[in-house]
């Protein structure tokens, strides 16, 4: 019954390393999104992409890249990871209807 | 989008209903009031949505004020499984950008 799938729970990456996070959804969704959630801060939103090829800033995107190649598919792109990138990263997706976002499990990234 | 305001915790005994505030005063004519949780160390899961009338799911109730100003998430007979974060969040129909606060903690006590 998994619909968002990350690809690693936990991952350990040096500082200035590329580091790639990977989402997938089996749910036709035109929307993926995303984001970062530290102590005290909630959510932020990094990037989203609505359709196969396109991309948005959300509103921390410094530091981030992200591809969408695919509709199912939605990655995560750290160019040079540094410490302060050290964080949990959520992916979620949404129909075009926008009824209910659905979440991965995250993906707890630590940068040494 | 417009932002939500909710209290940073709030405690409930179990079984009592729990209720938990939000406020989206600059909330827009199309977008729709959300509501998910987290539990420690799992993705945020919905729970309801709504618009302008209140809603019941097998979950909770949402109930939003007439002037759509603010909500309320009731949770009518809380367990201790019902600890978790939750968070109100609005998001128009015809875009792509959501924005969490940072919820409200939510602790169930026996």
């Amino acid at each position: 019954d998994v619909k968002v799938t990350q690809s690693s729970r936990y991952l350990v990456k040096r500082t200035g390393e590329k580091v790639f996070l990977e989402c997938v959804q089996d749910m036709d969704h035109e929307n993926m999104f995303w984001y970062r959630q530290d102590p005290g801060l909630g959510l932020r939103l990094i990037y989203f992409s609505y359709d196969v090829k396109m991309k948005e800033k959300g509103d921390i995107p410094e530091g981030y890249s992200v591809s969408r190649e695919k509709k199912e598919r939605f990655s995560l792109i750290l160019e040079s990871a540094s410490t302060n990138q050290t964080s949990m990263y959520l992916c979620a997706s949404i129909g075009a209807e926008n009824t209910e976002a659905f979440f991965g499990q995250g993906t707890r990234l630590t940068v040494v | 989008d417009a932002k939500t305001t909710q209290p940073p915790s709030m405690d409930c005994a179990e079984g009592r209903a729990a209720n938990l505030p939000c406020n989206h005063s600059t909330i827009s004519g199309n977008e729709y009031v959300y509501w998910y949780r987290q539990i420690h160390s799992q993705g945020p899961q919905y729970i309801i949505h709504g618009l302008k009338n209140n809603e019941t799911n097998e979950m909770a109730s949402l109930i939003i004020t007439e002037d759509r100003k603010s909500s309320t998430l009731i949770l009518p007979h809380a367990t201790l499984r019902d600890t978790a974060v939750y968070y109100c969040i609005v998001l128009n129909t015809g875009g792509f950008k959501t924005i969490f606060g940072a919820g409200t903690r939510l602790f169930v006590k026996a």
